[in-house]
């Protein structure tokens, strides 16, 4: 079983761009989480994402928003990109009622 | 604002010890409480969960979690230099399993 999956693995951006990751989940996940881990706070909670609605969300500014399709696959945008914003950005998915959330390997965003 | 607090690392522990890692949680409401490990340059992945009082055994692994002290801790009996990786806190926020509030992490070295 194919595991969870996000492109591109590495960007690298100029301030005041944006930027679109995808994540596509596991095959019957239909539950997607995205994550921010960064040096100074760690990970950090974006937003979720059930059956193309946003479901929780997490305290970040509005240039980040996301958004599921009905093949559950999801992306996210940051538009008017801050140096601030290099980090790790992972995604998770998850069956329905479970516990358990699989990460996805991570795009890389260098912001310069 | 949630905080899920971890004790400071890093941890160094010999070959067979046992690693005790702990964290404490600052919502009286969260119901759920994870153990995610993380190997350098890779992404989280799931050891243990827990939302009842008590211990909770997988195989060399060990959580237990306080609700009245708002505490949980992570035992890893007979460690390996194959376990030595960082290991993450996370509650489900609000209620819900796909909010995660993630702590900054202990990194453990085991020692051969």
């Amino acid at each position: 079983k194919a595991g969870v999956t996000q492109t591109p693995r590495y960007l690298i951006k100029t301030r005041g761009q944006q930027v679109t990751l995808s994540c596509s989940p596991i095959s019957g996940h239909r539950s997607v989480s995205w994550y921010q881990q960064t040096p100074g706070q760690g990970l950090q909670f974006l937003f979720e994402y059930f059956s193309e609605t946003q479901r929780n969300k997490g305290n970040f500014p509005g240039r980040f928003s996301g958004r599921q399709f009905s093949n559950s696959r999801s992306e996210m945008n940051v538009s008017t990109l801050e140096l601030g914003d290099s980090a790790l950005y992972l995604c998770a998915s998850s069956l329905p009622d479970s516990y358990e959330q699989y990460f996805g390997p991570g795009t890389r965003l260098t912001v310069t | 604002q949630k905080e899920v607090e971890q004790n400071s690392g890093p941890l160094s522990v010999p070959e067979g010890a046992i690693a005790s890692l702990n964290c404490t949680y600052s919502d009286r409401g969260s119901q759920s409480f994870f153990w995610y490990r993380q190997y350098s340059g890779k992404s989280p992945e799931l050891i243990m969960f827990i939302y009842s009082n008590g211990d909770k055994e997988d195989g060399r692994f060990t959580a237990q979690l306080n609700k009245a002290s708002q505490y949980v801790s992570l035992l890893i009996r007979d460690s390996q230099p194959s376990d030595s990786a960082t290991y993450l806190c996370a509650e489900g926020s609000g209620g819900s399993n796909y909010k995660l509030t993630f702590g900054k992490g202990t990194l453990l070295t085991v020692n051969p």
